[in-house]
C-alpha cells in the first residue's frame, strides 16, 4: 500500500528565513511519481513539481528546491528566503502503478512579516 | 485555454436531500477524480474514473456515486446528504498514463444542515 507522511502539521517562520517541509513516502513499487501541491488561502490546489523514481537529481526553481532521496524515502521541499506569499498549505503526494494519487495530510506554512 | 471547472462553487442543502456536484474538463483527459478535504484529514479520494463507463471506489466512497457517460464530465452525487458530508470537494483530471500530473478544479464548498 502507498502512504505519504508529512509529520509537520504547522510551521511558522519569519520572512526571509529558509524553511524545509518534510515528506516521507512508502511504496513497494520501483516506478513511482512524487508531487508537491500548494494550497494558498484562496483554496485552489496548485501543482508545483513532479518527480519520477528514477531521477534523484535535486530540482531548483527560483526560491524553491526539492531534495529527493530514495535511500530515506523522502522528498523534501525547501523554500529559501521565505515570503508572506508563501503562506499556504503544502501537500506531498505519491502515485505508483495504476492507483490514484495518495496525499499526505499537508503542512500549513505561515510566513510572518 | 483548457481547464477544469466545478459547479456550484458553494451549496447549502438539507439532510436527506440528493445533491449533485458537477465537474467538467476540457483537456480531453481520460482520468477524473473526486476528493474531499476536511481539516485534519487532508485530501481523501471518493471515486475515480479511468475512462468512459469506468468508475471505481476510493477511500471514502460510502454515500457517494459517480457515472461517466462522456470524457469531459464526472458528476458526483450524494444520494442522501448527511451532515458528515459537509466538506470541500475537489475534482481533478489527468492524462491517460499514471505519471501524468493531476490538475484540480477550484473546489465546491458544501454545507449540509
Amino acid at each position: 500500500a502507498q502512504k505519504v507522511t508529512q509529520a509537520q502539521t504547522e510551521i511558522s517562520v519569519v520572512e526571509k528565513e529558509d524553511v524545509t517541509l518534510d515528506c516521507v513516502y512508502e511504496t513497494r513499487d520501483t516506478t513511482y511519481y512524487l508531487f508537491w501541491y500548494k494550497q494558498p488561502p484562496s483554496g485552489e490546489l496548485v501543482f508545483l513539481i513532479r518527480r519520477n523514481s528514477f531521477d534523484e537529481q535535486n530540482e531548483i526553481s527560483g526560491r524553491y528546491s526539492w531534495n529527493f532521496q530514495k535511500s530515506t524515502s523522502s522528498f523534501n521541499f525547501t523554500i529559501t528566503a521565505s515570503q508572506v506569499v508563501d503562506s499556504a498549505v503544502y501537500f506531498c503526494a505519491l502515485r505508483s502503478g495504476n492507483t490514484p494519487l495518495v496525499f499526505g495530510k499537508g503542512t500549513r506554512l505561515s510566513v510572518i512579516a | 485555454d483548457a481547464e477544469i471547472t466545478q459547479s456550484p462553487r458553494h451549496k447549502i442543502t438539507e439532510t436527506g436531500r440528493q445533491v449533485t456536484l458537477a465537474c467538467h474538463q476540457t483537456w480531453n483527459h481520460n482520468n477524473m477524480f473526486w476528493y474531499r478535504q476536511d481539516l485534519g484529514h487532508g485530501l481523501r479520494l471518493i471515486h475515480y474514473s479511468y475512462g468512459v463507463q469506468d468508475t471505481n471506489k476510493g477511500e471514502v466512497s460510502d454515500g457517494y456515486s459517480v457515472s461517466r457517460s462522456n470524457t469531459e464530465d464526472l458528476p458526483l452525487t450524494l444520494e442522501s446528504a448527511a451532515s458528515s458530508q459537509t466538506s470541500v470537494y475537489f475534482c481533478a483530471s489527468s492524462g491517460g498514463t499514471y505519471q501524468e500530473t493531476q490538475y484540480f478544479g477550484p473546489g465546491t464548498r458544501l454545507l449540509v444542515l
